[in-house]
């Protein structure tokens, strides 16, 4: 079945570093991809998507190719801030699926000054 | 404006009682869903409804009940029978047609459920 796998947490960085959370995933036909946000307390909130292999997803200085050779859809970001600390989901949805996606366990991720 | 209304954020509840928690929308959106999300577990599916008077069970069903009876509400029930009920429950909803934002999930700032 469909599976999504992404980096175990808990990611600690520096203000101003470079991002990289890791997602892979496993899929008949074409998925399409997702990366969500979730604040302290809050629930989730889109972040970037991508549909087809090849696109690439951005928002907020964040980014994320859909790679099908290597099934991945790394999140990125060049230079982190203290207010992107959250936890950060990958999720597909299913070519062809009555549209409920399939979560990853989130990678929580801690911006230090 | 447009979103997800998850009633209440906190709620306690004893052991062997039954709680209902209120999802509403105002997207226009035809399917929505349930999640239960527990810490490092990600978030498990629990219901889902495509259309009204119409739902499936997820990959965690056991233990909850839903209805569907209008498009823009989708009440989850905890019962007794769900052996381990705490946690942060999120409803969400999605558009069911083509376009840009079919599968998008647009959620709620979920429901804290503590069980006493």
């Amino acid at each position: 079945g469909n599976s999504v796998t992404q980096m175990e947490g808990p990611v600690t960085l520096s203000e101003e570093a470079f991002l990289t959370i890791n997602c892979t995933y496993t899929a008949t036909g074409y998925p399409s991809l997702f990366w969500y946000v979730q604040y302290p307390g809050e629930g989730l909130q889109l972040l970037l998507k991508a549909t087809k292999a090849d696109d690439k997803g951005s928002n907020k200085g964040f980014e994320a190719t859909y790679r099908k050779e290597t099934t991945s859809f790394h999140l990125e970001k060049g230079s982190v801030q203290v207010s992107d600390s959250a936890v950060y989901f990958c999720a597909l949805r299913g070519y062809g699926s009555q549209g409920n996606l399939i979560f990853g366990k989130g990678t929580k991720l801690s911006v230090k000054p | 404006d447009g979103g997800i209304t998850q009633s209440p954020k906190y709620l306690f509840r004893k052991e062997g009682q039954n709680v209902t928690l209120s999802c509403e929308q105002n997207l226009n959106h035809d399917a929505m869903y349930w999640y239960r999300q527990d810490p490092g577990q990600g978030l498990r599916l629990i219901y889902y409804s495509q259309i009204v008077n119409d739902f499936q069970k997820g990959d965690i069903a056991e233990g909850y009940s839903v209805s569907r009876e209008k498009k823009e509400s989708f009440p989850l029930t905890v019962t007794s029978a769900q052996k381990n009920p705490t946690a942060f429950y999120l409803c969400a909803s999605s558009s069911t047609g083509t376009g840009g934002n079919t599968g998008e999930l647009f959620f709620g700032e979920g429901s804290r459920l503590t069980v006493l």
